[in-house]
């Protein structure tokens, strides 16, 4: 059974802190995704890699950066978290030669900022 | 720029009735897919139904159908015989085929409530 595990289903931090947010696939997909929730707007995307050590920004990297230094895991970074980061945060990937297959999707992490 | 539109943030159903989510698009593409995720509460995100825009016959999956209408740029998904566990609530997404990455660009979503 292929999996998109994700780190914490849960998280509370304050104002300014760091925040590091995992995802870990078991399926040698190439392609890992970063997408943050939010009421009435849909999924929004922060950041995608199609290979260990490269990333490309999405529609809203304003605040956060990713690392990926395996094939398996994609990390999202909060440098200083704020409030407006609260949000429900989701991990995706997807095969590099075949994309248009599907995207396959942890169970996301809410994370609130206080 | 791509969009994708969901003008239903909620809709009900009662239980083995039919139901059609809507969903409209906007692309200067000529090839590209669309996809219909569903996201039940508290669970992962599945894939539920994809379609390939150059493909003029309508995908179906067990209960679930779309109805591909390529010069409105209009994607529904229609869901047959509903069940209790069909409540999530889903997203309609787009992915160009030029340049393409893999990326999807998600509509608002759609809460569907199935009724006993």
């Amino acid at each position: 059974d292929v999996k998109v595990t994700q780190s914490s289903r849960y998280l509370v931090k304050r104002t300014g802190e760091k925040v590091f947010l995992e995802c870990v696939q078991d399926m040698d997909h190439e392609n890992m995704f970063w997408y943050r929730q939010d009421p009435g707007l849909g999924l929004r995307l922060i950041y995608f890699s199609y290979d260990v050590k490269m990333k490309e920004k999405g529609d809203i990297p304003e605040g956060y950066s990713v690392s990926r230094e395996k094939k398996e895991r994609f990390s999202l970074i909060l440098e200083s978290a704020s409030t407006n980061q609260t949000s429900m945060y989701l991990c995706a990937s997807s095969l590099l030669a075949r994309p248009t297959l599907a995207q396959f999707f942890g169970p996301g992490t809410r994370l609130t900022v206080l | 720029a791509q969009t994708v539109t969901q003008s239903q943030p909620e809709m009900s159903v009662q239980e083995a009735e039919t139901v059609t989510l809507s969903c409209t698009y906007d692309t200067s593409e000529n090839n590209y897919y669309l996809f219909w995720y569903k996201q039940p509460p508290s669970r992962q995100m599945i894939l539920v139904i994809r379609q390939e825009a150059y493909k003029q016959q309508n995908a179906t999956e067990n209960r679930f159908s779309v109805n591909f209408q390529k010069a409105a740029k209009s994607f529904s998904l229609k869901i047959s015989d509903s069940q209790l566990g069909d409540t999530a609530m889903y997203f309609c997404a787009f992915m160009g085929y030029s340049g393409n990455t893999g990326k999807l660009i998600f509509g608002q979503g759609t809460t569907l409530q199935v009724k006993p």
